[in-house]
């Protein structure tokens, strides 16, 4: 099965920092990389899918890049309401079903 | 707007079952590719099982296969996972997630508020 190594778990920021957070897949998924925040209490919401598609209306600060096996999400000026833990993703057909990395709790 | 309601929390006692439902709104069940996703205390997303649009069949991970069903009643427009033989480690909310089909993968685009199941003697 393919892993996904997303790092760093934890990260401490200023509001206005540049936030990136990468995820590694153990062999290569071409695209096949979502990226989801979760805040406390609630559902995780879709923000980034096919490695650097943005969801509609989600806020253009939020990226992501990368394809194979490194992928980076980026968030270009961190702000108070993106506190959160965020979660790349993949779903795939050999085996099927989703694969999540361990998640990045972004702090303040 | 899809939207996905879930039923309430649950206590449940090691060994039993539990059944969560997820009934939505907005869009038809039918066309929806229903999956389940869980997550423990503090700890991070465990996916369960869906349905696969490209194999055509509930799949399900195989840490679960032997527990878990997956149905829907499309008559009132809901979907339910139901895990047997439940543990303590099965503590942990439950959601519903649909997978669409985005460019040349596919993504959970629309949640349920998440069922907080709890297995406690």
């Amino acid at each position: 099965d393919i892993q996904m190594t997303q790092s760093p778990s934890s990260l401490s920021a200023s509001v206005g920092d540049r936030v990136t957070i990468t995820c590694q897949a153990s062999q290569d998924i071409f695209t096949l990389l979502n990226w989801y925040q979760q805040k406390p209490g609630k559902a995780p919401q879709l923000l980034i899918y096919d490695a650097s598609n943005l969801e509609k209306g989600v806020p253009s600060r939020f990226s992501g890049s990368g394809s194979g096996t490194d992928f980076t999400f980026t968030i270009t000026s961190l702000q108070p309401e993106d506190i959160a833990t965020y979660y790349c993703q993949l779903y795939d057909n050999l085996p099927p079903g989703a694969t999540f990395g361990g998640g990045t709790k972004v702090e303040i | 707007q899809v939207h996905l309601i879930q039923s309430g929390a649950e206590v449940k006692k090691p060994g039993a079952s539990v059944k969560v439902s997820c009934k939505v709104s907005g869009y038809s069940l039918t066309e929806l590719s229903m999956h389940w996703v869980r997550q423990a205390p503090g700890k991070g997303l465990e996916w369960l099982g869906g349905f696969d649009p490209e194999e055509g069949e509930t799949l399900f991970a195989q840490k679960f296969q032997d527990r878990v069903t997956m149905t829907e009643d499309t008559s009132t427009h809901t979907a339910s996972m139901e895990l047997s033989r439940l543990r303590s480690e099965d503590t942990a909310v439950y959601f519903c997630a649909s997978l669409s089909t985005v460019a040349t993968g596919a993504a959970f685009d629309f949640w349920g508020q998440g069922t907080l199941v709890t297995v406690s003697s």
